[in-house]
This record gives C-alpha cells, sequence and structure tokens, in this order.
C-alpha cells in the first residue's frame, strides 16, 4: 500500500528557533502534498497545499512567511515553522496524493507532535 | 464554509457490543466522505472511503453509509473490540478535505 512517512515524529524547541519537518512518499509518487495542524481536542485544519515544482497554496489565516513549504521532489515535502513560538505547538500532519490512484485519496503520514517552550 | 460535526464526541461501550457513530455535514456538494481512525499522538489510517455516488461501504466489522442530500453520514461497528478503542474521524472531500473533531471511542473489555 501507499505509505508515508514524517520525521521527526517529536521536538521540542526554543522558541525563536526554526523547525523542519519532513513528509516522504516512500513507495509512490506525489504530485500534491498537503500539510495539516491539529490542536488539542480539535479538528485537523489544512494549512496548506503543496505542488511538486510549484510553490505552496496556502490556507486563510497560514503565514506563508512563517510555515515554509518546499516540494522539490515527487516524494519528498518540507514543513519548516521560522521562529517558532509557543503558540505553534501542534501536531502536524501531513498527507500525500497518488497520481496513479487519482486525485481524491490522500495517504497519511503519522504526525510530528511540536513543543515550543 | 463547509462544516462538519461528530455525535457523540466521546462514547464508551462494554466489549461486543454495536455501535453507531455520527457524522453531518452543511454543504452536500461533495465528491466522497471518508472515516478515518486516529490512535493516540497517531496519524490517520483510512478506514472506508464513500464516492458521492454510493450509498455505504463494508469492510470486515465496519459499515459506513451516506445520505449526501441529508448530509450525514454513520459508521455502523459490529461486535466492538478493546482494539477498536481509537478517535474515529469523518471527513468530506470537495476542493479539499475536511474533517470533523472526531468522536473518542472506548471499548472497555
Amino acid at each position: 500500500g501507499a505509505v508515508v512517512s514524517q520525521h521527526p515524529s517529536w521536538v521540542i524547541c526554543k522558541s525563536g528557533t526554526s523547525v523542519k519537518i519532513e513528509c516522504r512518499s516512500l513507495d509512490f509518487q506525489a504530485t500534491t502534498m498537503f500539510w495539516y495542524r491539529q490542536f488539542p481536542k480539535q479538528s485537523l485544519m489544512l494549512m496548506a497545499t503543496s505542488n511538486e515544482g510549484s510553490k505552496a497554496t496556502y490556507e486563510q489565516g497560514v503565514e506563508k512567511d512563517k510555515f515554509l513549504i518546499n516540494h522539490a521532489s515527487l516524494t519528498l515535502s518540507t514543513l519548516t515553522v521560522t521562529s517558532a513560538h509557543p503558540e505553534d505547538s501542534s501536531f502536524y500532519i501531513c498527507s500525500a496524493g497518488d497520481r496513479e490512484r487519482g486525485y481524491n485519496e490522500q495517504f497519511f503520514g503519522p504526525g510530528t507532535r511540536l513543543t515550543v517552550l | 464554509k463547509q462544516e462538519v460535526t461528530q455525535i457523540p464526541a466521546a462514547l464508551s461501550v462494554p466489549e461486543g457490543e454495536n455501535l453507531v457513530l455520527n457524522c453531518s455535514f452543511t454543504d452536500s456538494a461533495i465528491y466522497n466522505l471518508q472515516w478515518f481512525r486516529q490512535d493516540p499522538g497517531k496519524g490517520l489510517t483510512s478506514l472506508l472511503l464513500i464516492q458521492s455516488s454510493q450509498r455505504e461501504q463494508t469492510s470486515g466489522r465496519l459499515n459506513a453509509s451516506l445520505d449526501k442530500s441529508s448530509g450525514r453520514s454513520t459508521l455502523y461497528i459490529a461486535a466492538s473490540q478493546p482494539g477498536d478503542s481509537a478517535t474515529y474521524l469523518c471527513a468530506v472531500e470537495r476542493s479539499q478535505l475536511t474533517f470533523g473533531k472526531g468522536t473518542k471511542l472506548s471499548v472497555i473489555p
């Protein structure tokens, strides 16, 4: 089946530092990757849609200069949280679309727990 | 703006019981609806995907129904087991996936 990995699975950092999260599709090519954020007891909220080789599309209210997304290859997208603050502490989940299966099936990574002190 | 509501927010049942989780959505113009399982601190596992033209899907002890016109879906779990304990998320898709907050299920041995 389609497998998506994320690294790291958890990270703790000091306020003001930047953190990079990787999302990889292990056994398929993902033309589109999605980044979600989930606060405790809340829904997953889409942050941005990342297309290989082009700029990401950000959802309303998500600061593109704070959450930098790079999708340089068909198997890797990265999310960098710049100058992280405690309010950025959350669970970040990526998903990837398999072009062969069609756009509307997404495969989710295991998530990254970010804690900003 | 699409809104997805899941009821109840939490549910505790004894092992062996059959149970139903509910999901409602405000905009019926969807491509599909999915049910996911999320274990604590983990990512999502897709359970069932129902295309907008379908009315139900079954996988093992799970059965999901979709009534698009009324904006409702149910997930039926038969003969529940402690291993079914998790949070179940409903999501509808049109231009993007919109998730509910989930139902936290606890199956008591």
